[in-house]
C-alpha cells in the first residue's frame, strides 16, 4: 500500500529555511519520482519541484533560486527545503508521488 | 514553462446537468514517444487532490465513469456526465510532459 506523510515545523519566522521531509512506503524512491507541491491558503496549486529515481532534480522557475529536494533512500525519505522564507510562502505543503498518490498535506506559516 | 489555461473558472451546476472544464496548453504535450501527460484532479474541500483522469482520457482507479476526458495536442477537456453533489470542489489539470510541470488555475464546480 503505498502512503506518503509530510512532517516539519507548522511555524516558520520570516527570511528563515523551511525544512520539510516526506516519508514514503509502499514504493521505491530508487524507481520512482517524489513530487513536491504547495497550496497557499484560498488558492490553487502550485508545483514546486521533483526528484527522479536516478536521484535528479527539477525545479519551478520562479522557486529554483531558494529550493532545494533531496532524498535518503535507505529510510525511504525525501527532503525540501527552501530558504528566505517570506509571508506569502504561507501554504499547504503536499508530496506527491504523482498520479494518485499524495500525502495528507502539512500547513507551513511564515510569520514572526 | 508550459502555462495551463482553465476555462471557465467557475462553474454553476444542478444536479443531473452535464458540463465540461476546458484546458488549454501553452505548447503542445504531445512528447517524442507519442504521450500526453495531461491529468485531471478533484480537490474537495479540506482534502488533498483525488486523481480522475491520466493520459488525458484514462478513468482513474474507483473514479465514477461519468467522468471522463478528451483531447490532444494543446486542446483537452474534462466531462462530467450528470454532476452528483459529490463532484462539487475545485478541479485542476496539471501537464507533466515537460519539466517543470504546471498545473492550471483551477475550476470551482458549484450549485445552481
Amino acid at each position: 500500500q503505498v502512503q506518503l506523510k509530510e512532517s516539519g515545523p507548522g511555524l516558520v519566522q520570516p527570511s528563515q529555511t523551511l525544512s520539510l521531509t516526506c516519508t514514503v512506503s509502499g514504493f521505491s524512491l530508487t524507481s520512482n519520482s517524489v513530487h513536491w507541491v504547495r497550496q497557499p491558503p484560498g488558492k490553487g496549486l502550485e508545483w514546486m519541484g521533483g526528484i527522479w529515481g536516478d536521484g535528479s532534480t527539477d525545479y519551478n522557475s520562479a522557486l529554483k533560486s531558494r529550493l532545494s529536494i533531496s532524498r535518503d533512500t535507505s529510510k525511504s525519505q525525501v527532503f525540501l527545503k527552501m530558504n528566505s522564507l517570506q509571508t506569502d510562502d504561507t501554504a499547504i505543503y503536499f508530496c506527491s508521488r504523482g498520479g494518485p498518490d499524495w500525502g495528507q498535506g502539512v500547513m507551513v506559516t511564515v510569520s514572526s | 514553462d508550459v502555462v495551463l489555461t482553465q476555462t471557465p473558472s467557475t462553474l454553476s451546476a444542478t444536479i443531473g446537468q452535464s458540463v465540461s472544464i476546458s484546458c488549454r496548453s501553452s505548447q503542445s504535450l504531445l512528447d517524442s514517444a507519442g504521450n500526453t501527460y495531461l491529468y485531471w484532479y478533484l480537490q474537495r474541500p479540506g482534502q488533498s487532490p483525488q486523481l480522475l483522469i491520466y493520459l488525458v482520457s484514462n478513468l482513474g482507479s474507483g473514479v465514477p465513469n461519468r467522468f471522463s476526458g478528451s483531447g490532444s495536442g494543446t486542446d483537452f477537456t474534462l466531462k462530467i456526465s450528470g454532476v452528483e453533489a459529490e463532484d462539487l470542489g475545485v478541479y485542476y489539470c496539471m501537464q507533466a510532459t515537460h519539466a517543470p510541470y504546471t498545473f492550471g488555475a483551477g475550476t470551482k464546480l458549484e450549485l445552481k
